[in-house]
């Protein structure tokens, strides 16, 4: 079974901090992502790589960053939380010669 | 631009109440169609993978169908664990990013 965890189940940070989520796999994935899911507006990726230290913009990067130092861990940064960031953000990974997109449970984020 | 519009938004059903939810989509070249199911809270959980048109896959209750404009989840005799909101994404040859549907919340009373 494919397991992916993420740091954090409920994270509470103020605005203008740097916020940390991780994401990691234990199956050696290549290609790794990030959405957010809000209310009214269903998932939206935005960030995914397809290899260490590989990384390319989904639909909406702005606000974000990302890192992928080692195959197993994929971090979404967040230079200096804003309101609007609060969401439910959530990472996925897919194994090697499938197409299907495995979900970690997901990070609840507020920014007061 | 690749678009998935999901219908109902919302379906309330009866115990034993069959029904399908329906997923349209349009998409340059597909390379799949994939159905998720998302308890409140939680990660989407994988359902089916669909490839091409007239393939089926089953499971459970619950049996996906594809055509090529759009993909029926077909619910047989809901029972209320049946709740949950399903999630319809499609992805193109061209890349790797799921392009996601808003989803249908599903509830089934006892």
């Amino acid at each position: 079974d494919v397991k992916v965890t993420q740091s954090s189940r409920y994270l509470v940070k103020r605005t203008g901090e740097k916020v940390f989520l991780e994401c990691v796999q234990d199956m050696d994935h290549e290609n790794m992502f990030w959405y957010r899911q809000d209310p009214g507006l269903g998932l939206r990726l935005i960030y995914f790589s397809y290899d260490v230290k590989m990384k390319e913009k989904g639909d909406i990067p702005e606000g974000y960053s990302v890192s992928r130092e080692k195959k197993e861990r994929f971090s979404l940064i967040l230079e200096s939380a804003s309101t609007n960031q609060t969401s439910m953000y959530l990472c996925a990974t897919v194994s090697p010669g499938e197409d299907t997109q495995y979900f970690g449970p997901g990070t609840r984020l507020t920014v007061l | 631009e690749d678009q998935v519009t999901q219908s109902p938004e919302a379906l309330r059903l009866q115990e034993g109440e069959s029904s399908s939810l329906n997923c349209s989509y349009t998409v340059s070249g597909l390379r799949g169609l994939f159905w998720y199911r998302q308890d409140p809270g939680k990660g989407p959980e994988f359902l089916f993978t669909l490839y091409s048109a007239g393939e089926e896959k089953e499971k459970e209750r619950l049996k996906a169908t594809l055509t090529k404009k759009e993909s029926f989840l077909h619910i047989t005799a809901p029972k209320p664990e049946d709740s949950a909101t399903y999630l319809c994404a499609v992805q193109a040859v061209s890349g790797y990013a799921l392009n996601f549907g808003k989803g249908t919340s599903l509830l089934v009373t006892p």
